[in-house]
């Protein structure tokens, strides 16, 4: 089974809207880290917000928000006030702190986001 | 240095030849991990290590080798190149539990 699906594989948003990224998330595991990597079309991964499981509060950094709802496994990004360079691909991941392979990400497909003028 | 080197950032090989992928960290992270990502699959884990010495298989390891010798690098071995490993290959690090784990800047490999 999937242990994190991104459902869209494409969105569109007008600059300076809001938007957001679905990501649910699959484990049995009590301690996890969920993440968000942007990929420009350049090809580099650039980290945008993390949460754990175990944080109250919903992870914010600037114009980027982690919508974590624990009880649906659901762990959605949000852009604020979106701009043209927002377009990219966008991954949703997830660490499971209990596996043998410490610190290893399982990927979602990831999103395409365009932002259009 | 910062952070994560990958090399060659580009390369075409011709199938059955053997080719090494390297990667070098220099933030003394104890795990590192090579990924391959495929259209529409997002990035698969090919190989991993703990630390220093160990190394172990991801979810997809067949046709790739990886040693650790030393904290900072991690190669990634194709034995004998086939046209389905043409990829982009990212090295990644971190601590294991931290809150980011960094990622190379990619080799993209076209075998043929």
């Amino acid at each position: 089974a999937q242990k994190i699906t991104q459902t869209q594989p494409g969105m569109f948003v007008q600059e300076k809207e809001a938007v957001t990224l679905d990501c649910t998330y699959d484990t049995s595991d009590p301690s996890y880290g969920l993440f968000w990597y942007k990929q420009p079309s350049s090809g580099e991964m650039i980290f945008l917000i993390y949460q754990g499981s175990y944080d109250q509060q919903n992870a914010t950094e600037g114009r980027y928000s982690l919508n974590f709802q624990k009880a649906r496994k659901s762990a959605n990004l949000v852009i604020s006030a979106s701009q043209l360079g927002d377009s990219a691909m966008y991954f949703c991941a997830m660490r499971e702190d209990r596996g043998s392979t410490l610190g290893r990400l399982y990927f979602g497909r990831g999103t395409q986001l365009t932002v259009w003028p | 240095i910062a952070g994560i080197t990958q090399a060659p950032t580009s390369q075409i090989l011709a199938a059955g030849r053997r080719m090494t992928l390297r990667c070098t960290q220099d933030m003394r992270h104890n795990a590192m991990y090579w990924y391959r990502q495929d259209l529409g699959l997002g990035l698969r884990l090919i190989h991993y290590s703990n630390t220093a010495g160990t190394t172990g298989k991801g979810e997809v390891p067949d046709g790739y080798s990886v040693s650790r010798a030393n904290t900072d690098d991690f190669p990634l071995t194709l034995a004998s190149a086939v046209p389905s490993q043409t990829s982009v290959y990212f090295c990644a690090s971190s601590t294991g539990t931290g809150t980011e784990a960094f990622f190379g800047q990619g080799t993209r490999l076209t075998v043929v």
